[in-house]
C-alpha cells in the first residue's frame, strides 16, 4: 500500500465551480498535513496546511480526517490559474521528512 | 523567486560521463534536501542536509553523491547513471527540519542516454 494515495485526475472544473478531492494516508501516527501544488513543468510550492480543525485559506477548505486517514481540499469558484497539479504531503514524524503523494490534476476550463 | 536556485536546468549525459548538480539557497535556512521526480510518480527524498550534516539517505544508489560544503550550498554529483535514473531532481531548503514548509527550486531535468 502506498504511504500517500491521491486520485490522479484530471478533474475536469468549469470556472466557477466547485471541486473537491481527497487524500489518503497510511501511518496513522502522522503529525503534519500539507498540500502543495505544482504547475507544469515548475516546482512544488507550499499552498497551505492543514489543521485538525479544519482551515480556510480564501477559496481553498482544507479538512483533516484522523479517524479514517484522509485529507481533503476544496476549491470554490475556481479560476483558470487554479490549473495544477495538488500534491498531499504527510509528515510521519516530528522530524520535518515529507512524505508526497503522485498529485492529482486539475483542469479548470473557461 | 523562492530563494533556491538550481543549476544546471537541463542536462544531458550519457552512462559513463561524472556530472554534478548544484543548489544554492538565499534564505539563511539550515537544512536542506535533493529529490528525485519521475513522471506520474510520488515525490522520492533521496538526500537530507540539516546543519551540513547528512541526517538521511534513503537508500540512494552509490552512484549518487551528495555534496555539502556550507549551509547555503548543495551538490549532487553523478556518475554510471543508468538511463532509469532520468528524471527532475528538486533540491529544496527549510528552517529546521521539524514541519516547516520547505521551498523548492526549478529543478534539473536529467536525461540518461
Amino acid at each position: 500500500r502506498k504511504e500517500v494515495e491521491q486520485d490522479p485526475g484530471p478533474f475536469n472544473v468549469p470556472e466557477g465551480a466547485t471541486v473537491a478531492f481527497n487524500c489518503t494516508y497510511s501511518n496513522s501516527a502522522s503529525q503534519s498535513f500539507f498540500w502543495y501544488r505544482q504547475d507544469c513543468r515548475k516546482e512544488p510550492k507550499l499552498l497551505m496546511s492543514v489543521y485538525s480543525s479544519g482551515n480556510e485559506d480564501g477559496r481553498f477548505t482544507a479538512q483533516l480526517n484522523r479517524a479514517s486517514q484522509y485529507i481533503s481540499l476544496l476549491i470554490r469558484d475556481s479560476k483558470l490559474s487554479d490549473s495544477a497539479t495538488y500534491l498531499c504531503v504527510v509528515t510521519p514524524d516530528s522530524w520535518g521528512k515529507l512524505q508526497f503523494g503522485a498529485g492529482t490534476q486539475v483542469v479548470v476550463t473557461p | 523567486e523562492t530563494g533556491v536556485t538550481q543549476t544546471p536546468r537541463h542536462l544531458v549525459m550519457g552512462m559513463t560521463n561524472k556530472k554534478s548538480l548544484k543548489c544554492e539557497q538565499h534564505l539563511g535556512h539550515n537544512a536542506m534536501y535533493w529529490y528525485k521526480q519521475s513522471a506520474k510518480k510520488p515525490l522520492e527524498l533521496m538526500f537530507v542536509y540539516s546543519l551540513e550534516e547528512r541526517v538521511e539517505n534513503n537508500s540512494v544508489p552509490s552512484r549518487f553523491s551528495p555534496e555539502c560544503p556550507n549551509s547555503s550550498h548543495l551538490f549532487l554529483h553523478l556518475h554510471t547513471l543508468q538511463p532509469e535514473d532520468s528524471a527532475l531532481y528538486l533540491c529544496a531548503s527549510s528552517q529546521e527540519r521539524a514541519n516547516n514548509e520547505q521551498f523548492f527550486g526549478p529543478g534539473t531535468r536529467l536525461t540518461v542516454l
